[in-house]
């Protein structure tokens, strides 16, 4: 069965500075993809990255990008320039291969910017 | 971009009541339609998954039963809590996919606040 793994509950960070959230997973399939999701305390799930397993290339969203190491299986969302907006939950998540295509979630990280 | 829309966003029921919750794509048709639940503080666990036209698959350990879906056409999705109880209080959360694979194929709506007195 697949699994997410995010270890930090709780991130706290000075405004501009960067961060980066953790999230390892476990599978054995060899067809996958990560996502990043952010939810702010009126809990609509945001989109932020995605990474497919066979993408060569890290990926970046203007201030997001994820640090796959496939090796380490880790996909860890790095945040630039942090702001007060981005005060919320970060969840990771995998997309279960097959038809339905379910996505499985981590524990999640609060980010808490401080001014 | 696609747009998922969720009724109510929030509502009070008492409990030994029925709510229907509805899931919308409105921009798009949604081939699956995902059900989750989130607790306070707690990350998001899928309850069931619905396909247009067939009954919906439900994860393990999720009451059938009590938690009904149905996902009657390519645009709509409902959940309906029968008998609620206060233990049934919670964030729900539907997702929905379309025709087709790519990276973003999951949309979520903004989900819908359910207390149960």
């Amino acid at each position: 069965a697949q699994k997410i793994t995010q270890t930090q509950p709780g991130m706290f960070v000075q405004e501009k500075e960067a961060v980066t959230l953790d999230c390892t997973y476990d599978t054995s399939d060899q067809s996958y993809g990560l996502f990043w999701y952010k939810q702010p305390s009126s809990g609509e799930m945001i989109f932020l990255i995605y990474q497919g397993s066979y993408d060569e290339q890290n990926a970046t969203e203007g201030r997001y990008s994820l640090n796959f190491q496939k090796a380490r299986k880790s996909a860890n969302l790095v945040i630039s320039a942090s702001q007060l907006g981005d005060s919320a939950m970060y969840f990771c998540a995998m997309r279960e291969p097959g038809g339905a295509q379910k996505l499985v979630f981590g524990q999640g990280t609060r980010l808490t910017i401080n001014p | 971009g696609a747009v998922v829309s969720q009724h109510p966003s929030r509502v009070i029921c008492k409990s030994g009541t029925s709510v229907k919750i509805e899931c919308r794509s409105l921009d798009f048709q949604a081939t699956t339609m995902f059900w989750y639940r989130q607790f306070p503080k707690q990350s998001l666990m899928l309850m069931a998954t619905s396909n247009e036209g067939s009954k919906a698959t439900y994860e393990q350990g999720v009451e059938k039963d009590k938690f009904l879906i149905n996902h009657a056409s390519l645009t709509l999705s409902t959940l309906t809590v029968t008998s609620a109880h206060p233990e049934d209080s919670s964030f729900y959360i539907c997702s929905a996919r379309g025709f087709g694979g790519g990276s973003y194929e999951q949309y979520f709506g903004p989900g819908t606040r359910l207390t149960v007195t």
